[in-house]
């Protein structure tokens, strides 16, 4: 085990609905990365938070949006959600921005 | 555009032999590079890392070798067992000191025959 959780699981939404997802990080790692990865594909950078900032972003549209909180747990959120949204969310967290990253589990999300 | 990609995707080797699995990165100035084992229903599960600065590296039971010129990374697992079937994936640290934003390929899957 990593040390890092995600909540919920599992997840199901409707189009056009906003979902949250939690993240907290392992002890002592104050980075926290954010990847979605469809089905029979490698996991695709969101977006990454550095010590409550974000630090970088991939390819992705502005209603995917986060935060990163005191404690270094983060939160993505998906607004206007897309029947394309439907993925495995992973988030990674690491201590500092070029080190080794840990996964967590990940959200298995639903949108229909 | 730039991407890390992976020659094979499917390896099936015999349980006890020596499993390499190999992937090709086209981004040259990338200087992080990770291998993960993925599961069925679970996140990437980090198996070994190497820097740009170094040609090999070894963990337990597996090995990574950079190759800087040809832009090709690959993995070995020694003695492979049924518990290393599963999705491997290379990725590459495309932003370097500055951030993290791994590309990551689209996996091989490692079947290992009794």
């Amino acid at each position: 085990e990593t040390g890092v959780t995600q909540s919920p699981t599992h997840l199901i939404k409707t189009r056009g609905q906003q979902v949250t997802l939690r993240c907290s990080s392992q002890s002592g790692h104050n980075t926290v990365s954010w990847y979605q990865q469809a089905l029979g594909q490698g996991p695709q950078f969101i977006f990454q938070y550095y010590r409550e900032e974000e630090n970088g972003r991939g390819n992705f549209p502005p209603r995917f949006s986060g935060l990163q909180f005191p404690n270094y747990s983060s939160e993505l959120n998906v607004n206007a959600l897309e029947l394309d949204d439907s993925a495995l969310y992973l988030c990674a967290s690491s201590f500092g921005l070029n080190t080794e990253a840990f996964f967590g589990q990940g959200t298995r999300l639903t949108v229909v | 555009g730039e991407s890390v990609g992976l020659h094979l995707p499917t390896l099936s080797v015999q349980e006890g032999d020596n499993s390499i699995i190999n992937c090709a990165y086209s981004n040259s100035a990338s200087d992080y590079f990770i291998w993960y084992k993925q599961e069925s229903g679970k996140g990437p599960q980090f198996i070994i890392d190497i820097r740009s600065n170094m040609d090999k590296r070894q963990g337990q039971r597996v090995t990574v070798l950079l190759n800087k010129t040809v832009k090709h990374l690959s993995l070995q697992i020694a003695a492979t067992q049924p518990g290393d079937s599963a999705v491997y994936f290379c990725a590459e640290n495309k932003a370097g000191n500055y951030g993290q934003n791994f590309v990551f390929g689209p996996g091989t899957r490692l079947s290992v025959l009794p």
